[in-house]
């Protein structure tokens, strides 16, 4: 079936440290999108990538979506404890898929030490 | 935030007993969700709704109903609660089909 992997499941940085999470589709997605889930929270909507090679800046978060929109990742550079959380990449399929089903990856789990 | 609000926010409950949680929102979408989060699992989604009465199932509705009778609820429903169930209920929202999602504040339930 569909899947989406985000690659690592977990990462431990120091603070100031740059963080990357990557993610990638086993089928072509029609735009990818990312949240992030804070400690104890609910996941929050980041950002929405949908053109091939798409690159998009939030302060230090770097978003990219690949040329073949398959896969996507986020940097963030200089980590802060604030960055502390899961982070989630999601997608429709653009072909076929579950009917009203994003897919979500499972997520990379960002520590950061002071 | 969206406007989006679940209850209860913390259950304990016992096997066998039925347990529904609910889901209101106040942005008048029409696509509402309920996924359970488990550690190594990520975010699975049980059933979804298109519209008043319109449901569907998704991957992993098995002992789980849903029932949306206004546009603004959304109803999950164990009919007899087993301790698999243990989990995080998130409700999300969507205005169009694939849209961005906006989740609610989850629901932690324990089953004993």
């Amino acid at each position: 079936g569909q899947q989406v992997m985000q690659i690592p499941q977990y990462q431990h940085v120091q603070e100031g440290e740059d963080f990357t999470t990557y993610c990638n589709s086993s089928t072509t997605l029609s735009n990818i999108q990312w949240y992030k889930q804070r400690p104890g929270g609910h996941p929050v909507f980041l950002i929405q990538l949908v053109k091939s090679g798409e690159v998009k800046k939030q302060k230090r978060l770097t978003f990219q979506f690949g040329e073949a929109k398959k896969n996507s990742s986020l940097h963030i550079t200089a980590t802060q404890t604030t960055d502390v959380g899961t982070y989630f990449c999601a997608g429709p399929p653009i072909y076929g898929g579950s009917q009203g089903n994003l897919i979500f990856g499972k997520g990379t789990k960002l520590s950061v030490k002071p | 935030d969206a406007g989006i609000t679940q209850s209860p926010r913390h259950k304990v409950t016992e096997t066998g007993t039925p347990v529904t949680l609910r889901c209101h929102q106040t942005e008048n979408h029409r696509y509402m969700y309920w996924y359970r989060q488990d550690p190594g699992h990520g975010l699975r989604l049980i059933h979804y709704s298109y519209g008043v009465k319109d449901t569907d199932k998704g991957e992993v509705s098995d002992g789980y109903s849903v029932s949306r009778s206004k546009t603004e609820d959304f109803l999950l429903t164990l009919e007899s609660a087993t301790s698999s169930q243990t989990s995080v209920y998130f409700c999300a929202i969507s205005a169009e089909l694939y849209d961005t999602q906006y989740f609610g504040p989850g629901t932690r339930l324990t089953v004993l």
